[in-house]
């Protein structure tokens, strides 16, 4: 079955504790991103990545860092968390970049309370 | 910098009512436009995208519309149904702005 999987799926920590969230998609998707999305400002995209090693950030990268060393996973890595980055989080993956009219698969989400 | 907006923010409406959502984006320099549902604790599923060179799209009893002149895009729901109720966004898809979404209830 074609999906993005993200992991963990819900995650309270505390201030300044290093944390990864996992991406991994299984369709051979060449773009990831990542967004995290809050009450009343909709989706605001963190990071993508056009292929492997090739990432830009997004509107929102302050506080994240994000690695593609291989093409089916994209993990996002917050390393020192605060209680601003407290958030819904999605992976998507679409086929090639999102010029080219295709659809983004997304993620399950991660709920990440930094406390 | 494109911004994308929703409204209503929440529609209420009984089933079988026939019902519009409206995106609205501030530059008309967009590639495509793409409409997803949301369900509660769960991520966004694609509903329809409309590139740019088209004026609608039609999956179902739901049907887009895009005016890039006009910076508009609306999702037309036929005869809801309950099942329908989720939250709805929109998002420019070169850009990837999303719209903060309309929460529609079909009540039965």
């Amino acid at each position: 079955e074609a999906q993005v999987t993200q992991n963990p799926r819900y995650l309270i920590t505390v201030t300044g504790k290093k944390l990864t969230v996992t991406c991994s998609q299984n369709m051979n998707h060449e773009y990831m991103s990542w967004y995290r999305q809050d009450p009343g400002l909709g989706l605001r995209q963190i990071y993508y990545s056009m292929n492997v090693e090739v990432t830009d950030k997004g509107d929102v990268p302050e506080g994240y860092k994000v690695s593609r060393k291989e093409k089916r996973n994209f993990p996002l890595i917050l390393e020192s968390p605060s209680p601003n980055q407290t958030s819904l989080y999605f992976c998507a993956s679409s086929l090639f970049s999102l010029a080219f009219s295709d659809t983004q698969y997304f993620g399950p989400g991660t709920r990440l309370t930094v406390l | 910098k494109q911004e994308v907006t929703q409204i209503p923010a929440a529609l209420s409406v009984p089933e079988g009512e026939n019902l519009v959502l409206n995106c609205s984006f501030t530059d008309s320099a967009i590639y495509n436009l793409q409409w997803f549902r949301q369900d509660p604790g769960k991520g966004l599923t694609s509903l329809l995208l409309i590139q740019s060179s088209q004026r609608e799209q039609t999956s179902g009893r739901l049907n887009a519309s895009l005016d890039k002149s006009s910076g508009r895009s609306t999702l037309y729901i036929a005869a809801s149904q309950p099942g329908d109720s989720a939250t709805y966004l929109c998002a420019v898809v070169n850009d990837m702005r999303f719209g903060a979404g309309t929460r529609l209830t079909v009540k039965p």
